[in-house]
């Protein structure tokens, strides 16, 4: 099966900085990757993703990246807030054709902290 | 106002206890999730159900039951079986065009006495 891994942990920025958060993958079948932001003791909301036929993605201050070959996907906060501060999750999985549920492979999670 | 709404948000129960934690939604999905989330860990699938009167066992399934009666309800119990069941439970549904989405809901937090 599908195999997510997430690095860092936890990270760091002043505001006004650049984060990045970078996961891998191992299913060379996997075709569709989003990123979840979550917020304490809330639901994971979906704030970007990417699917297999594209390299990348852009929404205002967030992208994703996606390469293929190397099966790795980042996510890229830029003119980071304090409101950026969270757990963001990637995951993968094979898109199913309508009427299959996608079972998403999740990581294992960032702890963005924005300072000021 | 569609979403998907969780009760309760806290929950206690006494070990040897079975207990049942509601999920509801009314965006009309299909595909129905149950997720446990633990500290330093991502989301771990229990159960999912593709259309009412069917689900499938996820990743960790061993101690969890669920039913799925009606399109917009799928409720998870946690028996006395589930050795560690201490977690935030959260559910999630899929519908839609692009099928792939999950919406989440807000969660319950499971705590065993």
């Amino acid at each position: 099966g599908e195999n997510v891994e997430q690095h860092p942990s936890t990270l760091s920025v002043q505001e006004g900085d650049s984060a990045v958060i970078k996961c891998t993958y191992s299913d060379s079948a996997s075709n569709y990757f989003p990123w979840y932001k979550q917020e304490l003791g809330k639901g994971p909301q979906l704030i970007i993703d990417i699917r297999s036929n594209v390299g990348e993605k852009k929404d205002q201050r967030i992208a994703v990246t996606l390469n293929k070959t190397a099966k790795h996907f980042s996510l890229h906060i830029t003119e980071t807030q304090p409101e950026d501060s969270a757990v963001y999750f990637c995951a993968a999985t094979l898109s199913g054709h309508t009427g299959t549920a996608s079972k998403l492979t999740f990581g294992t999670g960032t702890r963005l902290q924005v300072t000021l | 106002d569609g979403g998907i709404t969780q009760s309760p948000k806290y929950l206690f129960r006494k070990e040897g206890q079975n207990v049942t934690l509601s999920c509801e939604q009314n965006l009309n999905h299909d595909a129905m999730y149950w997720y446990r989330q633990d500290p330093g860990q991502g989301l771990r699938l229990i159960y999912y159900s593709q259309i009412v009167n069917d689900f499938q066992k996820g990743d960790i399934a061993e101690g969890y039951s669920v039913s799925r009666e009606k399109k917009e309800s799928f409720p998870l119990t946690v028996t006395s079986a589930q050795k560690n069941p201490t977690a935030f439970y959260l559910c999630a549904s899929i519908g839609g065009l692009s099928y792939n989405e999950q919406f989440f809901g807000p969660g319950t937090r499971l705590t065993v006495l």
